[in-house]
């Protein structure tokens, strides 16, 4: 079955620094590339950060592009976000989702989600 | 940026209606899109991609349609599980991007 726990959320202040975590487990992790796709409370989603199974092509949304970092490990089954210079609009549900093998780019799998909640 | 608007962004249905959800892009995508479906509390699930494939374990009443900048999510015979939130998202181009929304509600 496939698995995907995301953990590492959390109060931080603005300025603040957090890292997410992506457990991954049931499938063939270093096969598939990664997502991660936050959704502020009552609102809609929104697409952070691709990374590809190798880690060898990455984007950010302009949203988060220089604050945070993606990244991944593939002998832990684990994908992370590095989030620096966290701001109030940053406050959100973060989910980790998998591409789609067949359809790169549809979102086949997601965890639950961690909350991050950034305020003063 | 590839925009997107879905419409309508509240639809009041009851069951066994059939309902249509609309989703158009700034620019031409082919076909793709994907459609997800999302309960409260709970992450998004993949209902279609590729505009019109159905994802396995999907009921056969969702459906999908359209290619290019125009595209519909069918669910032919509503069931009190299908009250939810739907979301369309293109995959065509980074930055990936999501419409807004449509919270189908009972009416």
């Amino acid at each position: 079955e496939v698995q995907l726990v995301e953990s590492g959320g959390g109060l931080v202040q603005p300025g603040g620094s957090l890292r997410l975590s992506c457990a991954a487990s049931g499938f063939t992790f270093s096969s598939y590339s990664m997502n991660w796709v936050r959704q502020a409370p009552g609102k809609g989603l929104e697409w952070v950060s691709y990374i590809s199974s190798s880690s060898s092509t990455i984007y950010y949304a302009d949203s988060v592009k220089g604050r945070f970092t993606i990244s991944r490990d593939n002998a832990k089954n684990s994908l992370y976000l590095q989030m620096n210079s966290l701001r109030d609009e940053d406050t959100a549900v973060y989910y980790c989702a998998r591409d789609h093998l067949r359809a790169l780019g549809a979102k086949d799998y997601w965890g639950q989600g961690t909350l991050v909640t950034v305020s003063s | 940026v590839i925009w997107m608007t879905q419409s309508p962004s509240l639809l009041s249905a009851s069951t066994g209606d059939r309902v249509t959800i609309s989703c158009r892009m700034s620019q031409g995508i082919s076909s793709y899109l994907a459609w997800y479906q999302q309960k409260p509390g709970k992450a998004p699930e993949l209902l279609i991609y590729a505009a019109s494939t159905l994802q396995s374990g999907v009921p056969s009443r969702f459906s999908g349609s359209g290619s290019g900048t125009d595209f519909t999510l069918t669910i032919s015979c509503l069931q009190s599980e299908d009250f939810a939130t739907y979301y369309c998202q293109q995959y065509y181009s980074f930055p990936r991007t999501f419409g807004q929304g449509t919270k189908v509600e009972i009416k």
